[in-house]
Formats: C-alpha cells, sequence, structure tokens
C-alpha cells in the first residue's frame, strides 16, 4: 500500500538533546512537508521541499532542521536550540506543481508525538 | 497577507441534523480551497478542495462544500451527521505567493451527540 510511515510514534527527550524524527514515502511525490501542531492552533509549517537536495523554510523554522538526500526521505532534527519542541510532529507529502493533477492535495503521516522531559 | 479563519473551535451536533463547519478566506488571486479531518492521534485526511467550476464540491463520506466568492467562504457542509463525524476539521488555502505551499486554519472541533 502506498502511504507515508513517521517513527517514532512518541518520543521522549531530555532537554539539550537533538532527535530526528523519520519521515519515508512510497507515492513517488515531489513535495514533501513538516508541520508542528499545538493545541489550538492549527497546523504551523515547519520546512518543506519541493525537489531532492533543496528545502525552503516555513513559518516556524528555529530550533529545527531537514535533509532531502532521497526523494522518499525528508526527516526532520529537533535540535537543542528549539526553546519548546514539545507537540506532535506531522509529515505530509504531495504532487508538486500548479497544474499538476492533485497538486495540494496532501497525503499524511501518522505522526509523532515528541515530549521534553 | 494570505490567510483563512474558522470562527468556531467547537461544533456540536445531535446525530442525524444537518452539521456546517465554518470557513473564511482571504488570498490573492484564484483561492485553491481544501478541507481535511483529523481523527484523534492521527494524521489528516482529504474530503474535498475546490480549484474551479461549480460552487457545490462534493467530498468524501457524505461532506460537501459551498464555495461562496462574493463572502470569502468555503464552508463544509453534511445534511445528516453521524457521531462518527465527531473529529478536528481544517480548512485550508493554497497560498499563491509562496509557491503553492497551503496555509491552515486553526481547527473546528465537530461533536455530534446520538
Amino acid at each position: 500500500d502506498g502511504g507515508i510511515t513517521q517513527s517514532p510514534k512518541y518520543l521522549f527527550r531530555k532537554e539539550g538533546q537533538n532527535v530526528t524524527l523519520s519521515c519515508e514515502q512510497n507515492l513517488n511525490h515531489d513535495a514533501m512537508y513538516w508541520y508542528r501542531q499545538d493545541p489550538g492552533q492549527g497546523l504551523r509549517l515547519i520546512y518543506y521541499s519541493q525537489i531532492v537536495n533543496d528545502f525552503q523554510k516555513g513559518d516556524i523554522a528555529e530550533g529545527y532542521s531537514v535533509s532531502r538526500e532521497k526523494k522518499e526521505s525528508f526527516p526532520l532534527t529537533v535540535t537543542s536550540a528549539q526553546k519548546n519542541p514539545t507537540a506532535f510532529y506531522l509529515c505530509a507529502s504531495s504532487p508538486w506543481g500548479l497544474r499538476t493533477s492533485g497538486a495540494n492535495v496532501l497525503t499524511f503521516g501518522a505522526g509523532s508525538r515528541l515530549t521534553v522531559l | 497577507a494570505q490567510s483563512v479563519a474558522q470562527p468556531e473551535d467547537q461544533v456540536n451536533v445531535a446525530e442525524g441534523n444537518p452539521l456546517t463547519v465554518k470557513c473564511t478566506y482571504s488570498v490573492s488571486g484564484n483561492p485553491y480551497l481544501f478541507w481535511y479531518v483529523q481523527y484523534p492521534n492521527r494524521g489528516l485526511q482529504f474530503l474535498l478542495k475546490y480549484i474551479t467550476g461549480d460552487n457545490l464540491v462534493k467530498g468524501s463520506y457524505g461532506f460537501e462544500a459551498e464555495f461562496n466568492k462574493s463572502q470569502t467562504s468555503f464552508h463544509l457542509k453534511k445534511p445528516s451527521a453521524l457521531v462518527s463525524d465527531s473529529a478536528l476539521y481544517f480548512c485550508a488555502v493554497r497560498d499563491n505567493n509562496q509557491g503553492g505551499k497551503l496555509i491552515f486554519g486553526q481547527g473546528t472541533e465537530l461533536s455530534v451527540k446520538p
């Protein structure tokens, strides 16, 4: 079955530690995204990537880093510089391009819940 | 600035009654509008989208949405609510100035009681 796999589902981190969240897709989508979800604040875009080896900052990129070495993979690192990292993190993918069928129809993973102890 | 607003944090409906979840938007250029649903501790699922054409868009699970250009609204509707429709609903608009990424509203919690 095609889809997006996020791991781990739950993650606990001590203050000062970096953690990496995995996101893998087998949908052959060009674009991938990372969102952060906090209660009452909806989804906020952290980073997105339209193509391999290229990515752009979203609205709340500070304290986060990403890489896009393969089309299928878009890992997110939450660094110690992120002051309030406890949140639910969602990875998504979609086709890309103004005239591409299905563009902007995002497929989401099941999410990773990060808690800082 | 381009944005989307969901004015209600929560909507309560009795099973079998019609439901409406409201969404208004502000965007430069043509609006591309979307609705997604999220069940507890899960990712979002796509429900429907408006790109162009008929103002009434039909989507998954019996949901539909009405695009109103003059009121800049894109309300989600269903004629007869089910308890299983209880979830968090997000409206989104395509950011035409930022390469096409989506801007999400804050979400509306729909509660359908038997």
